[in-house]
């Protein structure tokens, strides 16, 4: 089971800032299938990024991904109120999908 | 409009099974694949397992692999998840989500969510 490490666990950042947000595999993951989520409170995930860098339908432009191999980036360009939330990576391997465990952006 | 409509709160005694039923309209169910995924109360999320509707193909972590299964019914565009021996860490909102294009190795649209008490 590849095993997925999100960093940091807790990002504080203020409106209008850079967030960075790392994704690291325990083995190499195909770039294909990687895919990035938000979660707010009380609310199911909402798919952001497939394929490491393809924004899904919908999602502003302000959100981009990027890596391969082993490291993969979440980058939120210039932050917006409704964008602090939880950001889960997940890969898929072998026939089976895994999570990272979630890195919380939450205002500065 | 694309979306998945899951079943209500559930109640169950230690060592009983729950079964959640995902209800998909507005896509073609049978080229679609389901994953489930849990959350505990303020934890993260964790993958349970998937299903191909179109063969029915299925995949547990192996953490789950003993006791849940997976299955789906094309007739009514209904895919479930079996969760059998349950304890009070099973206790969490359990989440259906299609991936639409297959295969691109992510999942779009998203049930509501379940919420599964396990309790004596």
């Amino acid at each position: 089971e590849i095993v997925l490490t999100q960093s940091p666990g807790t990002l504080s950042l203020s409106p209008g800032e850079r967030a960075t947000l790392s994704c690291r595999a325990s083995q190499s993951v195909s770039s294909s299938y990687l895919a990035w989520y938000q979660q707010k409170p009380g609310q199911a995930p909402r798919l952001l990024i497939y394929g490491a860098s393809s924004r899904a339908t919908g999602i502003p432009d302000r959100f981009s991904g990027s890596g391969s191999g082993t490291d993969f980036t979440l980058t939120i360009s210039r932050l917006e109120p409704e964008d602090f939330a939880v950001y889960y990576c997940q890969q898929y391997g072998n026939s089976l999908y895994t999570f990272g465990q979630g890195t919380k952006l939450e205002i500065k | 409009q694309m979306q998945l409509m899951q079943s209500g709160p559930e109640v169950k005694k230690p060592g009983t099974s729950v079964k959640v039923s995902c209800k998909a309209s507005g896509f073609t169910f049978s080229s679609s694949a389901v994953q489930w995924v849990r959350q505990a109360r303020g934890q993260r999320l964790e993958w349970i397992g998937w299903i191909v509707v179109g063969s029915g193909n299925t995949n547990y972590a192996q953490k789950f692999q003993e006791r849940v299964t997976i299955t789906r019914d094309m007739s009514t565009s209904t895919a479930y998840m079996e969760l059998s021996g349950l304890r009070s860490e099973d206790t969490a909102v359990y989440y259906c989500a299609a991936e639409i294009q297959l295969p691109r190795y992510s999942f779009d649209y998203w049930g509501q969510g379940a919420l599964v008490t396990v309790s004596s």
